[in-house]
């Protein structure tokens, strides 16, 4: 079975540094990797996705990750954060041996970005 | 463009009465559809998915029920809510493989709280 682990609970970074959220996972065959944030009270919105080609990934509002397949991660980033970063993030995978395509989410990790 | 929408916003009810959560889904047709729960603000738990009209799989064996009597309406129900059934619910839809269109979609959710 598939799965995706986010090491950290939470991380805290202070703006204007530079941030990361660390994903693995395990998956059979190639995976299709996902990050989404989510703010308080609301619904999950998309940040970015790999599906193949570059390991580099660059997303919505500043966001980036490398896939890396060799260590089977998918880590986060930002060059430099703002408060207004400040969120709960998930990393997903989708389940391509299931007919529903379905995704897995790993646990969360809340971003706090002090100023 | 596609959009979809959740509702109530919040809810709360009795132990012991019923549940329904509608979720539906506009500009697309035919698409996989998802039910979540999200416990403690934390990690996601995959419900039910449904890949089709009246085609639905669950997840976890528990006290709730899903529905699709059209195809972009997902419907969550209870005939008697518990306690634990508090939480917050998030429906979300994803094209059909083929479609070229690799997203996932998510609803901004449906905080539930039994009393």
């Amino acid at each position: 079975a598939q799965s995706v682990a986010q090491p950290e609970d939470q991380v805290n970074v202070a703006e204007g540094n530079p941030l990361t959220v660390k994903c693995t996972y395990s998956v059979s065959g190639n995976p299709y990797l996902f990050w989404y944030v989510q703010y308080p009270n609301r619904g999950l919105q998309f940040l970015l996705k790999y599906i193949t080609g570059d390991n580099l990934v660059k997303g919505s509002y500043g966001f980036e990750a490398e896939f890396n397949k060799s260590q089977t991660s998918f880590h986060l980033k930002k060059p430099s954060a703002l408060v207004s970063d400040s969120a709960l993030y998930f990393c997903a995978v989708r389940d391509i041996n299931n007919a529903g395509n379905m995704l897995t989410f790993g646990g969360g990790t809340r971003l706090m970005v002090k100023p | 463009s596609q959009t979809i929408h959740q509702w109530p916003a919040t809810l709360v009810q009795p132990v012991g009465s019923p549940l329904s959560l509608e979720c539906t889904v506009e500009g697309t047709s035919n698409p996989n559809l998802y039910w979540y729960r999200q416990a403690a603000g934390r990690g996601l738990q995959l419900l039910f998915y449904s890949v089709g009209i009246g085609q639905i799989s669950s997840e976890v064996p528990q006290n709730l029920s899903a529905s699709r009597p059209q195809d972009r309406q997902f419907i969550l129900s209870s005939k008697k809510l518990l306690l634990s059934d508090s939480g917050f619910y998030l429906c979300a839809w994803r094209a059909t493989p083929g479609q070229g269109y690799y997203g996932y979609t998510f609803g901004s959710g449906t905080r539930l709280t039994v009393v």
